[in-house]
């Protein structure tokens, strides 16, 4: 079966620096995707690997190993709106999204 | 502004009633799709079309339907509502033929009694 592996909960302090890993079994892999997703709001997108290594955008970056079936997504200067849902999405051998139940992340002041 | 736009915003319904969804994107996106949303489980795919006058099913197409007679609109139907199917349901578009990601609409919050 597909399956995609994230925590249910993190908590992580204002300023602070915070990994959010996702761990993915499915069948084929065309991509991962990075959403954050505001409490009563729609998912939004924010970053995409398909090659091994390090991407990078503003404070928010997302590693991707292909052979471990990893990823994770780095999120730099904690700020208080940071505070929402971090979905993990892998697009299998059909060209579908493979959504994890994604990481709640609180930040503290 | 270009998007998706998703109607009604929120919905209660009574059990055994007919529903349908609505979805309309100017993105000019071929493909598009219905998720469902519930508390501790990841987005759910209902059904998807990768172009006007297909569709398909996807992990949970049972209780729905849907319609894709031109590349806009992507109607989901409910023809006969359980409270299972509470949820909240998101559309989302894409060009499925690159890299690019999935948009999302604002999402239906549906009861069903």
């Amino acid at each position: 079966g597909q399956n995609i592996d994230q925590p249910t909960e993190m908590t992580a302090t204002e300023g602070a620096i915070v990994q959010i890993n996702c761990t993915y079994q499915t069948s084929g892999f065309n991509g991962l995707f990075w959403y954050q997703q505001h409490a009563g709001e729609a998912p939004t997108f924010l970053s995409y690997n398909v090659l091994d290594g390090l991407e990078e955008k503003g404070r928010f970056s997302s590693f991707l190993s292909r052979s471990k079936g990893y990823s994770y997504l780095l999120l730099k200067e904690l700020q208080m709106k940071d505070s929402a849902s971090y979905l993990c999405a892998v697009r299998d051998s059909n060209y579908q999204l493979i959504w994890g139940a994604g990481t709640k992340l609180i930040i503290k002041p | 502004i270009a998007g998706i736009t998703q109607a009604p915003t929120s919905q209660i319904l009574a059990a055994g009633r007919r529903m349908t969804l609505r979805c309309t994107q100017d993105m000019r996106h071929n493909a598009m799709y219905w998720y469902r949303q519930d508390l501790g489980l990841g987005l759910r795919l209902i059904h998807y079309s990768n172009t006007a006058g297909t569709t398909g099913k996807g992990e949970v197409p049972d209780g729905y339907s849907v319609s894709r007679a031109n590349t806009d609109d992507f109607p989901l139907t409910l023809a006969s509502a359980v409270p299972s199917q509470t949820s909240v349901y998101f559309c989302a578009s894409s060009n499925s033929y690159s890299n690019q990601p999935q948009h999302f609409g604002d999402g239906t919050r549906l009861s069903i009694l």
